[in-house]
């Protein structure tokens, strides 16, 4: 199993453009969410996933929308990227009944 | 909603000497307890959880404390190495509502040879 994929691993972005992040997994997992990483800051949660169409948001959503078509895929857009959102964000899974969230690799976001 | 205050920040040991990180939380219906562990430049990793029947439990040289009443856990590193090195986060959630944990700040450990 690949586990949970993110790409790109980097992007640098110019303020008010868009992109999409991408997080895929490989492990059947029903929930799914966003985190960004700033330093001093820990962990924040963006949005999660419960399940295939249903999406909720977190402690820190201005700025970012998601979906979840498939139970595989939650991709991560921002709409008008800003320099607050110069951050690590991490995508990561878990199954229903078990806890252990599985963390993607990060990806380095830049903006300027 | 949820709050976990995480202390200290910074924690600098000398190799060998045992290391203690402690969380606070502020919701009593929170029952499970879990502690990622960072590498630099690497993703947070599960390196030991707690459940809220469960006082305490060890995993060779890492430990967690549990005290329900006073809502607060720690994770207890004994005989640190230099590979112990990293930011260790807590996190508490509950079942029943959000599953979606709520993370500390983070603790950087520095174990210096």
């Amino acid at each position: 199993n690949a586990g949970v994929t993110q790409t790109p691993k980097f992007q640098v972005l110019k303020t008010g453009q868009s992109m999409t992040l991408q997080c895929a997994q490989d492990m059947n997992h029903e929930y799914m969410s966003w985190y960004r990483q700033d330093p001093g800051m820990g962990l924040r949660l963006i949005h999660y996933s419960v399940g295939a169409g249903i999406t909720d948001q977190g402690e820190v959503p201005n700025g970012y929308n998601v979906s979840r078509s498939t139970t595989e895929d939650f991709p991560l857009r921002l709409l008008s990227a800003a320099p607050s959102q110069t951050s690590v964000y991490f995508c990561a899974s878990s199954q229903r009944m078990t806890y252990e969230q599985y963390f993607g690799p990060g990806t380095r976001l830049t903006v300027t | 909603g949820e709050n976990v205050e995480q202390h200290p920040s910074t924690l600098s040991v000398q190799e060998g000497d045992s290391a203690v990180i402690k969380c606070t939380y502020s919701d009593s219906a929170s029952n499970y307890f879990p502690w990622y562990k960072q590498e630099l430049g690497k993703r947070p990793q599960l390196i030991i959880d707690i459940r809220s029947n469960v006082g305490e439990k060890k995993d060779q040289r890492i430990a967690v404390t549990l005290n329900k009443t006073a809502k607060h856990f720690s994770l207890h590193i004994t005989e640190t190495q230099p590979e112990d090195s990293a930011v260790y986060f807590c996190a508490a959630s509950r079942t029943g509502g959000s599953y979606i944990p709520t993370f500390g700040r983070g603790t950087s450990l520095i174990v210096h040879p």
